[in-house]
């Protein structure tokens, strides 16, 4: 059972534009949000995370929105530069287990 | 070093055949952690080890996996009898603390390929 769905699969976004990735989840239990930033040949590399008492957390040009009736939460990257070409992945984790579970990613171009 | 460091970086094995992946975790870190990784996917959990003590297994897929930490720090993952659908790339990750509370820390993974 995948319990979190990430979309787009693959998104283009010129310099300087908004790239927006969503993710939505299953298990209400879930209350650790992090994305995870991973480049060509490297592991993956926390990027921001969110707990669901707050509905939105900016960390420079890198905003979560989460929405927690809609068990929904999104990655908004603000300016995109060529340097967050990258793949994105979503995940998802409770309190008292160790697994995080990963979105399928999101394979992000920004063009000049 | 300053971050997991993993051994192969590429390992290239024919159907059959046993393999063991190494992990040198960041000093100090007493959670250690395998994901699969396949090809257009997210990591995939395999196992949780805190100390030396596997404290969660559940993602190995079969009992073909199994992985041993004996003195707390450097991890081995050891796949037998090796099948074409274990092609993947194995990371390694180590933490500080409950995932929960941070960070996981990823090395750059072993890929493995099995003719």
């Amino acid at each position: 059972q995948q319990q979190v769905k990430q979309s787009p699969q693959s998104l283009i976004v010129q310099k300087g534009g908004i790239s927006i990735i969503n993710c939505a989840y299953e298990n209400t239990a879930f209350d650790y949000f992090p994305w995870y930033q991973q480049f060509p040949g490297k592991g993956p590399a926390l990027l921001i995370a969110i707990r669901p008492d707050v509905s939105e957390k900016k960390e420079g040009r890198f905003t979560i929105s989460f929405n927690k009736s809609a068990k929904q939460f999104s990655l908004h990257i603000m300016d995109s530069q060529p340097g967050d070409s990258a793949t994105y992945f979503c995940a998802a984790n409770y309190f008292g287990n160790e697994k995080l579970t990963f979105g399928t990613g999101t394979r992000l171009t920004i063009i000049p | 070093g300053a971050g997991v460091s993993q051994t192969p970086s590429n390992k290239v094995t024919e159907k059959g055949k046993y393999v063991e992946l190494r992990c040198d975790p960041i000093s100090g870190h007493t959670a250690l952690y395998w994901y699969r990784q396949s090809l257009g996917q997210g990591p995939e959990f395999l196992i949780y080890f805190q100390g030396t003590g596997a404290a969660d297994d559940s993602g190995l897929p079969n009992d073909r996996f199994f992985a041993v930490r004996p003195e707390g720090s450097v991890s081995t993952l050891k796949i037998q009898r090796t099948e074409r659908g274990d092609s993947a790339v194995y990371l390694c990750a180590s933490s500080p603390g409950a995932v929960n509370t941070g960070e996981l820390f990823f090395g750059e993974g072993s890929r493995l390929t099995v003719l």
